[in-house]
């Protein structure tokens, strides 16, 4: 069946550092991918998307890769910071009902220490 | 305006109770979803309205009945819920249900403790 997972449930970092979380996915036939950042009492806010045609796409401090051959999603934030800290899902369109609907990851919590 | 509301921020109710969650937004997206989220978990699709009908379910049990009044607004009434379902509830809208390449702009939820 469709899934998408993520390799790290915790990912802790220095403020400063950069930040790299990962996503695998295993339909194929996805051709659309989206960031999410859920800080904690709201709800998910969208960070970043890209399309099957492309393998990278960059955005204010993240940057988004696809590899398509292995299945793989992963989202790099530059210089994190505090504020960053949040829980981060990854999600592809997925088909329900013959509509598309997000298949979302299980979440990686990115704690920044400073 | 590129947000989407929603109303209570939280609630609590008993079990016999009936109470309603509201979510508003004005983008012009036609469709609509609700979500459920538990702690430590990513949401889960409950309903999907588009251009004001339903058109997915995701086999939600009875006691949640959405509501779609217009094209701005999505309802979600609850009745004899159970504890199980408390919950983080979670509003969507995307420009439209059929386009693939555009996220979902969700509100900040309505947190749900069913006593």
């Amino acid at each position: 069946g469709e899934s998408v997972g993520l390799h790290l449930p915790t990912l802790s970092v220095q403020e400063g550092d950069n930040s790299i979380i990962n996503c695998a996915y295993s339909n194929s036939a996805s051709d659309y991918f989206i960031w999410y950042k859920q800080e904690s009492g709201k709800g998910p806010q969208f960070i970043i998307d890209i399309r099957s045609n492309m393998d990278k796409r960059q955005g204010q401090r993240v940057t988004v890769l696809l590899n398509k051959t292995v299945k793989h999603l992963s989202l790099q934030i530059a210089a994190t910071q505090p504020g960053d800290s949040a829980v981060y899902f990854c999600a592809e369109n997925g088909q329900a009902g013959g509509y598309n609907k997000l298949i979302f990851g299980a979440g990686t919590r990115l704690a920044v220490h400073p | 305006d590129t947000e989407v509301t929603q109303t209570p921020k939280h609630l609590v109710m008993g079990m016999t109770n009936k109470k309603s969650l509201k979510c508003e937004q004005h983008m012009g997206h036609r469709a609509m979803y609700w979500y459920k989220q538990k702690a430590k978990k990513p949401p889960e699709l409950m309903f999907v309205y588009s251009y004001e009908k339903l058109s997915i379910n995701e086999s939600v049990p009875s006691r949640f009945s959405p509501e779609c009044p217009n094209s701005s607004l999505l309802n979600l009434h609850l009745h004899a819920l159970q504890p199980e379902d408390s919950a983080l509830y979670l509003c969507a809208s995307k420009q439209s249900l059929g386009e693939i390449n555009n996220e979902q702009f969700f509100g900040p939820g309505t947190r749900l403790t069913v006593l």
